[in-house]
């Protein structure tokens, strides 16, 4: 079975310093890796994801995320924050074997906070 | 416009009054999915389908029942509502079950079960 961690309730940070959103994953085959961002009242977003090949992979708005193998880790990332980044922000992952297809894992969610 | 749509958006009910929270997405996507959100423990999964008449536990399917007898719509049904389902819950497709495609939310349906 997968899972998901995101060890942090809560990220601040001043508005044009990196952001960095930490999550960490376990699954049996291999992981196939999503973020999403939930704004204020609104339903969640896509902001990139991992399914093979290079393991930086960049996403919307200026983000990026690090898919990291030996330490099962998929980091997301953002060089410069902006204050409208304040958001909550979800990891999940998918298992790509044959009985868990259409299961999704999310993380408990990670809330970012950019002051200006 | 590309959306999936959910109704109704708020709904205050009394345990044990059936209700149903409609689902519709007008991209032609295989797959949807219901989650609900808690403070704390992020989204989990309830039910999904892979295709029309496909349906397949979730996480947390327990008090609940789903149906997809077209592409278009994935109703979620709760046949007696309890307080523990006071949720945010929300519905969510993509274009195929057995690929990689990042999934289309919905806007929420904020439940209170009195």
């Amino acid at each position: 079975a997968q899972s998901v961690a995101q060890p942090e309730d809560q990220v601040n940070v001043a508005e044009g310093n990196p952001l960095t959103v930490k999550c960490t994953y376990s699954v049996s085959g291999n992981p196939y890796l999503f973020w999403y961002v939930q704004y204020p009242n609104r339903g969640l977003q896509f902001l990139l994801k991992y399914i093979t090949g290079d393991n930086l992979v960049k996403g919307s708005y200026g983000f990026e995320a690090e898919f990291n193998k030996s330490q099962t880790s998929f980091h997301l990332k953002k060089p410069s924050a902006l204050v409208s980044d304040s958001a909550l922000y979800f990891c999940a992952v998918r298992e790509g074997t044959t009985d868990s297809w259409g299961k999704l894992q999310f993380g408990a969610g990670t809330q970012v906070v950019v002051t200006p | 416009e590309a959306q999936v749509t959910q109704n109704p958006r708020y709904l205050i009910t009394v345990t044990g009054k059936k209700l149903t929270v409609t689902c519709s997405q007008n991209m032609n996507h295989e797959y949807m999915s219901w989650y609900r959100q808690d403070p704390g423990l992020g989204l989990r999964q309830i039910y999904y389908s892979m295709n029309v008449e496909v349906t397949d536990k979730g996480d947390v399917p327990e008090g609940y029942k789903v149906s997809r007898k077209e592409k278009r719509n994935f109703p979620l049904i709760l046949e007696s509502p309890s307080p523990n389902q006071t949720s945010l819950y929300f519905c969510a497709s993509s274009l195929g079950g057995y690929d990689y495609n990042e999934q289309f939310f919905g806007p929420g349906t904020r439940l209170t079960v009195l």
